[in-house]
Parts: structure tokens; C-alpha cells; sequence
């Protein structure tokens, strides 16, 4: 199958840093990308959709001037956390689907984010 | 409003037992629904993946019943093993969502040896 690659897998940062999440797919464009936030022991949370060369669309209460999501090219989502404090603390995955082909979706391993 | 609910929340199933996860859903224009398996620190994996105009879907030890007068959907693990201990999670989407996942909550599936 497709791969998506996420880096860092794991990231500790002080509290008000800000760190940056790359997803790429490296066998396939994607020109729509899935940020995920999971908390232990849970379910995974959708927190935006990215499109490549557009504005990302945010699900309900996730904060966008906190959670900065760019899709600069058809390979490459970011997801930047501002200000990080440690209830930011997660596990944050993402996905991609591979365009014009089943309605599969492929997960990054996952970045844990640690905030201290 | 949980679109897709998952039961149970655990699971303990001896080797070689046959281990079964339910999931119910309510949006009747979900017409995709896939099996997450995840190891801890992991991303999910897709498992197995079904839709709604198929009754049951076999790949290897893994089977997907498919219900949608009743809007269920099952997995089920034959000969379950000490390796297939993880958590497993059912999702649904739907073309209209740009193929936006709704997860249900998972199954910790523990497999004694």
C-alpha cells in the first residue's frame, strides 16, 4: 500500500514553544491530507482537513490560530502547534488518501507530543 | 453526537478463540466502512474494509458481517493470537465528506497465549 511518513515520531517542547508536524506521502500525491489528535486509551479526533493550495478546514472547537495546518505541495502537510502548553500534550497522526483510487486511508505512524 | 458506536471496550480472548467487535451506525449515507488495527505508538492499519452492498467480506482470519437493514457491522477474529493483541477500531465515511473518517471508539483486544 501507499506510505505515509510522519516526523517526528516523538517531540518534547517547553510550554509557549511552537512545533512543527511534516506528513508526507512518498509514493503518491495527495492533494487532501487528515490531522488526527488521539488521547490515551481513546478514540482518534479529527481536527482538520488540508488541502493542497488551499485553507485547511478545521472541525468544530479546534482552534486554528493554535493548530496552523499548510498544504504547500501535492506531498507535504504540516501541522504547526503555537504557544504549546502541556494540554497539548497528545498523540498526533495523520492521513491521506490516495486520489482517484478506493476510499482507502493511509496513517503516518504518529508524532508524540510531549509539553513540559 | 457519536456516529458510530464500537462495543465492547475490551476484550480478553484465549489463542485460537474467535474474537468478535460490533459497531453500530446511524448515518445512512455512510457507504464505506473500514477495520483499523493499531499497536501502541503506532498509526492505525487498515485491517479489512467492506461496503454496503456486500453481506460479508473474508480476507485471510479476519471477516466483515455487514448488516444494513439494522446498520451493524461486525469483525470478527478466527483463531485469534498472542500478535493480534491491539486496538481495533470500525469507521464509516461517506464520497460527499471527502472520504472524512468517523471512528468509533475502539476495542482493546487482549489475546492470551
Amino acid at each position: 500500500g501507499a506510505v505515509v511518513s510522519q516526523h517526528p515520531s516523538r517531540v518534547i517542547c517547553k510550554s509557549g514553544t511552537s512545533v512543527k508536524i511534516e506528513c508526507r506521502s512518498l509514493d503518491f500525491q495527495a492533494t487532501t491530507m487528515f490531522w488526527y489528535r488521539q488521547f490515551p486509551k481513546q478514540s482518534l479526533m479529527l481536527m482538520a482537513t488540508s488541502n493542497e493550495g488551499s485553507k485547511a478546514t478545521y472541525e468544530q472547537g479546534v482552534e486554528k490560530d493554535k493548530f496552523l495546518i499548510n498544504h504547500a505541495s501535492l506531498t507535504l502537510s504540516t501541522l504547526t502547534v503555537t504557544s504549546a502548553h502541556p494540554e497539548d500534550s497528545s498523540f498526533y497522526i495523520c492521513s491521506a488518501r490516495v486520489p482517484g483510487g478506493n476510499t482507502e486511508a493511509f496513517f503516518g505512524q504518529g508524532t508524540r507530543l510531549t509539553v513540559v | 453526537q457519536q456516529q458510530v458506536k464500537q462495543s465492547p471496550q475490551s476484550l480478553i480472548v484465549q489463542k485460537g478463540g474467535i474474537s468478535i467487535i460490533n459497531c453500530a451506525y446511524e448515518n445512512t449515507a455512510f457507504d464505506y466502512f473500514p477495520w483499523y488495527q493499531q499497536f501502541p505508538g503506532k498509526g492505525p492499519a487498515l485491517l479489512i474494509a467492506i461496503r454496503p452492498d456486500v453481506s460479508e467480506k473474508k480476507e485471510g482470519r479476519f471477516t466483515i458481517s455487514f448488516n444494513k437493514s439494522a446498520k451493524q457491522f461486525s469483525l470478527h477474529i478466527m483463531d485469534s493470537q498472542p500478535g493480534d493483541s491491539a486496538t481495533y477500531f470500525c469507521a464509516a465515511t461517506l464520497r460527499g465528506s471527502n472520504y472524512k473518517l468517523t471512528f468509533g471508539k475502539g476495542t482493546l483486544l487482549t489475546v492470551n497465549p
